[in-house]
């Protein structure tokens, strides 16, 4: 049982390219996320899925893409990356149970990109 | 707006000095205040849900509480390995989200 997994787990890139973050969950769980944390503002949501074909918006989204085509994968897609991107990024899943998604988030080991 | 607001931002303790580290939250319904772990260059691990007040739960050194406006974790005679980032967070009953505060960094020196 992996959990979570993401990659790569380092990545430079330069302003303007773009790339994608990968994750895949082994659980069956449902709700998968992207946080991104920095250095004085704690971890932020980026994007959110409650199930395949089903994404939306967390607190900043701009810069970013998602999609869900299947229960186990949620990638992340920069489409130009920009320095204000350089950050870690975490991706964490849960169960989905009544409209909420349930306790203790997993997460997964992080990806830390810098854009030169 | 919720809001987790977390203290002090970095503690240092000597080996057996029991602590406690503070989260104030505000929301709007409060559907579950996490304590996650952070290790440097890991992900977050999952310590404790807590879901009302007057709510307590253990495990080993660790004791977590919660009130209508704030939650201890308490420390009981801390081991070095015990040393790392303590992050708590809040769900709204109205949503998926979990907002974070900026987490406690807790050293404990032998």
């Amino acid at each position: 049982n992996a959990g979570v997994t993401q990659t790569p787990k380092f990545q430079v890139l330069k302003t303007g390219q773009s790339m994608t973050l990968q994750c895949a969950q082994d659980m069956n769980h449902e709700y998968m996320s992207w946080y991104r944390q920095d250095p004085g503002m704690g971890l932020r949501l980026i994007h959110y899925s409650v199930g395949a074909g089903i994404t939306d918006q967390g607190e900043v989204p701009n810069g970013y893409n998602v999609s869900r085509s299947t229960t186990e994968d949620f990638p992340l897609r920069l489409l130009s990356a920009a320095p204000s991107q350089t950050s870690v990024y975490f991706c964490a899943s849960s169960y989905w149970y009544r409209g909420q998604a349930n306790d203790g988030y997993t997460f997964g080991s992080g990806t830390r990109l810098t854009v030169v | 707006e919720d809001q987790v607001t977390q203290s002090p931002e970095a503690l240092r303790l000597q080996e057996g000095e029991s602590s406690s580290l503070n989260c104030s939250y505000t929301v709007s319904g409060l559907r579950g205040l996490f304590w996650y772990r952070q290790d440097p260059g890991k992900g977050p691990e999952f310590l404790f849900t807590l879901y009302s007040a007057g709510e307590e739960k253990e495990k080993e050194r660790l004791k977590a509480t919660l009130t209508k406006k704030e939650s201890f974790l308490h420390i009981t005679a801390p081991k070095p390995e015990d040393s790392a980032t303590y992050l708590c967070a809040v769900q709204a009953s109205s949503g998926s989200r979990l907002t974070f505060g900026e987490g406690t960094q807790l050293t404990v020196n032998p």
